[in-house]
C-alpha cells in the first residue's frame, strides 16, 4: 500500500529565506508526482508535476526534484515571501492511474 | 482554462438529511472525475473515481450506498451524502481530468457540516 510522508509538518521562516520541503513515498512504481498548494479552507492549486521519467521541474521560484528509486521528492522555494504561506501537499499517482495518494502536507508560514 | 467548480461551497444540514454536491468542469470535457474527503489536518483521501456513463469505483472502506456518485455527463458529477451524520462533516473536494493518468484539475471544495 502506497504511503506518502511529508516532513516537516510545519515550518516557519522569515521572508527571503530559501527552503526545502520533503516528500517520501513507499512504492516507487508511480506514474507521476505532483506538488500542490492549499490555502486554508480552499481547494488545491497544482504547482509542479513530475513524470516518473523526469528528474525535476521548475516554475518561477519553485523547483521540484524526483528520485523515484529512493522514493523521494523535494520542493525548493527560493526567496520565500509572505504570500507563499500555505499548506504544500505532495501526491503520487500510481502507475495504473487509478489513485492519487496524498501526504498530510507541510504548513509553511513566512513572516515579513 | 481547465476550471472546475463545486456547488455549494459550504453547506450545513441536520443529521439524517441528504446533501448533494455538484462538481462541474467549466471549459473542458472530463471523462474522469474523482471525489476526495479531507478531515482537519489530514491528507486528502480518495473516496471514489467515476467515469462518464458508468458506475463509480469506490475505495475500500467507503460506503457506496451512503455516498452516491453520479457522472451523467462529461461536465457534471454529483456526490450525494445520504442520511448524513455529524461524523460525515468534512471538506469534500472533486477533481476532473480527461483520463486517469492525465492532469487532474481540482475544484475549490465543499465544506459540509452536519449538526
Amino acid at each position: 500500500k502506497q504511503e506518502v510522508t511529508q516532513i516537516p509538518a510545519a515550518l516557519s521562516v522569515p521572508e527571503g529565506e530559501n527552503l526545502v520541503l520533503n516528500c517520501s513515498f513507499t512504492d516507487s512504481a508511480i506514474y507521476n508526482l505532483q506538488w500542490f498548494r492549499q490555502d486554508p479552507g480552499k481547494g488545491l492549486t497544482s504547482l509542479l508535476l513530475i513524470q516518473s521519467s523526469q528528474r525535476e521541474q521548475t516554475s518561477g521560484r519553485l523547483n521540484a526534484s524526483l528520485d523515484k528509486s529512493s522514493g523521494r521528492s523535494t520542493l525548493y522555494i527560493a526567496a520565500s515571501q509572505p504570500g507563499d504561506s500555505a499548506t504544500y501537499l505532495c501526491a503520487v499517482l500510481n502507475q495504473a492511474g487509478t489513485a492519487l495518494i496524498f501526504g498530510k502536507g507541510t504548513t509553511l508560514s513566512v513572516s515579513s | 482554462g481547465a476550471v472546475v467548480s463545486q456547488h455549494p461551497s459550504w453547506v450545513i444540514c441536520k443529521s439524517g438529511t441528504s446533501v448533494k454536491i455538484e462538481c462541474r468542469s467549466l471549459d473542458f470535457q472530463a471523462t474522469t472525475m474523482f471525489w476526495y474527503r479531507q478531515f482537519p489536518k489530514q491528507s486528502l483521501m480518495l473516496m471514489a473515481t467515476s467515469n462518464e456513463g458508468s458506475k463509480a469505483t469506490y475505495e475500500q472502506g467507503v460506503e457506496k450506498d451512503k455516498f452516491l456518485i453520479n457522472h451523467a455527463s462529461l461536465t457534471l458529477s454529483t456526490l450525494t451524502v445520504t442520511s448524513a451524520h455529524p461524523e460525515d462533516s468534512s471538506f469534500y473536494i472533486c477533481s476532473a481530468g480527461t483520463g486517469a493518468t492525465d492532469t487532474q484539475y481540482f475544484g475549490p471544495g465543499t465544506r459540509l457540516t452536519v449538526l
